[in-house]
C-alpha cells in the first residue's frame, strides 16, 4: 500500500527557515497536503500543491515537489515561536482518502 | 466560521466495555471520514461515507468496530468490546465532495483512553 515517511523531529532559531520533508511511494497520487496540528487538538490544512505543479507559495510557506523523486518538502520562512506544532505530509486519491506520514515535530527555540 | 463538532472530547473506559463517538459535519458536506490517530502516528483512515454510503471501510476492525451515517448527516462510531489497543484520538472531518481535491475539516478529536 501507500506509504508516506518523514523526518520526526526538527529543531530551529526562531527567525530561520524550517524546511519540513515527505517522501510517498504512489506516483497516482493527485493532491499532495501540508497540516499542522498543534497539542490536544485536530487537524488544520495549510496548504496543498496539486500533482502537475513543481512549486506552490503561500505567504512564509513554500511547497515544492519533486515528482520524479517522489519528495514533497514544506519551507517555512521567518519561523515563530507559534509555528511549533507537528506537521504532517498527506497523499490523496481519486475518492479523497488521504494517507498521512508519521508527523514532524517541529520545536521553535527563542 | 462553520466546524465539525464531536462528542464527547475525552473518554475513559474500560477493556470490554462499549463505546460511542458522535460527529456532526459541516452542513452542506456531503463526505464524512473517521480517522484514528494512535500517540505519535498519523491518523489512519478508519471509515469513508458519501451521503449515507460507505465509500471506504477497508480499514475497519469490523469484528468490533461499526459506523453509521443513517440520515446522512451526522455520524455515530461504535466500539464494542473496547480492547487497550484502541486508545488513541479518533478524528471526524468532512467534505464538500468525495472527489480528489476537497479539503477535509477536521474536528478537535475524541481522545479514548482504554483502562
Amino acid at each position: 500500500g501507500e506509504d508516506v515517511e518523514q523526518s520526526l523531529f526538527l529543531s530551529v532559531r526562531e527567525g530561520d527557515s524550517s524546511v519540513i520533508n515527505c517522501t510517498y511511494t504512489d506516483s497516482s497520487s493527485t493532491y499532495l497536503y501540508w497540516y499542522k496540528q498543534e497539542p490536544g487538538a485536530g487537524l488544520q490544512l495549510l496548504t496543498y500543491i496539486f500533482s502537475n505543479m513543481d512549486m506552490k507559495q503561500d505567504q512564509r510557506l513554500t511547497v515544492l515537489l519533486n515528482k520524479k523523486d517522489k519528495h514533497l518538502s514544506l519551507r517555512i520562512a521567518d519561523t515563530q515561536t507559534g509555528d511549533s506544532a507537528i506537521y504532517f505530509c498527506a497523499v490523496g486519491g481519486a475518492t479523497n482518502k488521504l494517507i498521512f506520514g508519521t508527523g514532524t515535530l517541529l520545536a521553535v527555540q527563542p | 466560521e462553520a466546524e465539525v463538532a464531536q462528542s464527547p472530547r475525552y473518554k475513559i473506559t474500560e477493556k470490554s466495555q462499549a463505546v460511542a463517538f458522535w460527529c456532526d459535519p459541516i452542513s452542506g458536506h456531503a463526505t464524512l471520514y473517521w480517522y484514528r490517530q494512535i500517540l505519535g502516528q498519523g491518523p489512519e483512515l478508519l471509515v469513508q461515507f458519501q451521503d449515507e454510503s460507505v465509500v471506504d471501510d477497508s480499514q475497519l476492525p469490523k469484528d468490533r468496530f461499526s459506523a453509521e451515517r443513517l440520515k446522512g448527516v451526522d455520524s455515530t462510531l461504535k466500539i464494542q468490546p473496547a480492547e487497550l489497543g484502541d486508545s488513541a484520538m479518533y478524528l471526524c472531518a468532512s467534505s464538500l465532495e468525495v472527489t480528489s481535491g476537497n479539503e477535509q475539516f477536521f474536528g478537535p478529536g475524541t481522545r479514548l483512553t482504554v483502562l
